[in-house]
């Protein structure tokens, strides 16, 4: 039971260049999120899925895009990188049940991303 | 709008005791989440409240009081392997999670 894996670890963009990050896990876990952390900030939510073809906006949601095709996966896009966007990435999910979200979040190792 | 408030940065010394404040204002209240995050590490839980109250778990405890939009994590019998930053978050009344800063807490010998 690995968790939450996202890849790749560390990640250095140019100016417009596209990426996606990847994140899959093996919870069977119907909630997933992504965040973005940046010095001295909370945790801000770009998107999140409440289950395999659901998705919707979080904060901070301009430059990404999400999808979910199946249950353990959840991959971020960045289509054209600017230097705002440089961050430490989080991908994690939670088991929720009635709408009500309050389970526990557990979340991957992060993402650290430069845009220069 | 909505706003956790944190202190930045807290000192204690290894066996003590340290109290870290989180005051919250936010747009309805389902619960509030302390997490531990050591540095270049994810997040991890530690404790949900939601109801008013202590909650003890081993060295760690966490209070929360709703009318006063206030909750605080207690940890005891510090160790070295406790400097991180310690995250407060709300979940508002669509069930997000809104997150504090964090509180980084450096122990010393």
């Amino acid at each position: 039971n690995a968790g939450v894996t996202q890849t790749p670890k560390f990640r250095i963009l140019k100016i417009g260049q596209s990426m996606t990050l990847q994140c899959t896990q093996d919870m069977n876990h119907n909630y997933m999120y992504w965040y973005r952390q940046d010095p001295g900030m909370g945790l801000k939510l770009i998107y999140y899925s409440v289950g395999a073809g659901i998705t919707d906006k979080g904060e901070v949601p301009n430059g990404y895009n999400v999808s979910r095709s199946t249950t353990e996966d959840f991959p971020l896009r960045l289509e054209l990188a600017a230097p705002s966007q440089t961050s430490v990435y989080f991908c994690a999910s939670s088991y929720s049940t009635g709408g009500t979200n309050t389970d526990t979040q557990y979340f991957g190792p992060g993402t650290r991303l430069t845009v220069l | 709008g909505q706003n956790i408030d944190q202190p930045t940065e807290m000192t204690a010394t290894e066996g003590a005791i340290v109290q870290i404040n989180c005051t919250y204002q936010t747009s309805g209240f389902n619960g509030l989440f302390w997490y531990q995050q050591h540095a270049g590490e994810a997040p991890t839980f530690l404790s949900y409240n939601v109801l008013d109250g202590l909650e003890e778990k081993g060295r760690f405890s966490s209070f929360l009081s709703r009318s006063k939009g206030y909750s605080y994590l207690l940890l005891k019998e510090l160790q070295m392997k406790d400097s991180a930053s310690y995250l407060c978050a709300v979940l508002d009344s669509n069930y997000q999670l809104i997150w504090g800063a964090g509180t980084k807490l450096i122990i010393k010998p």
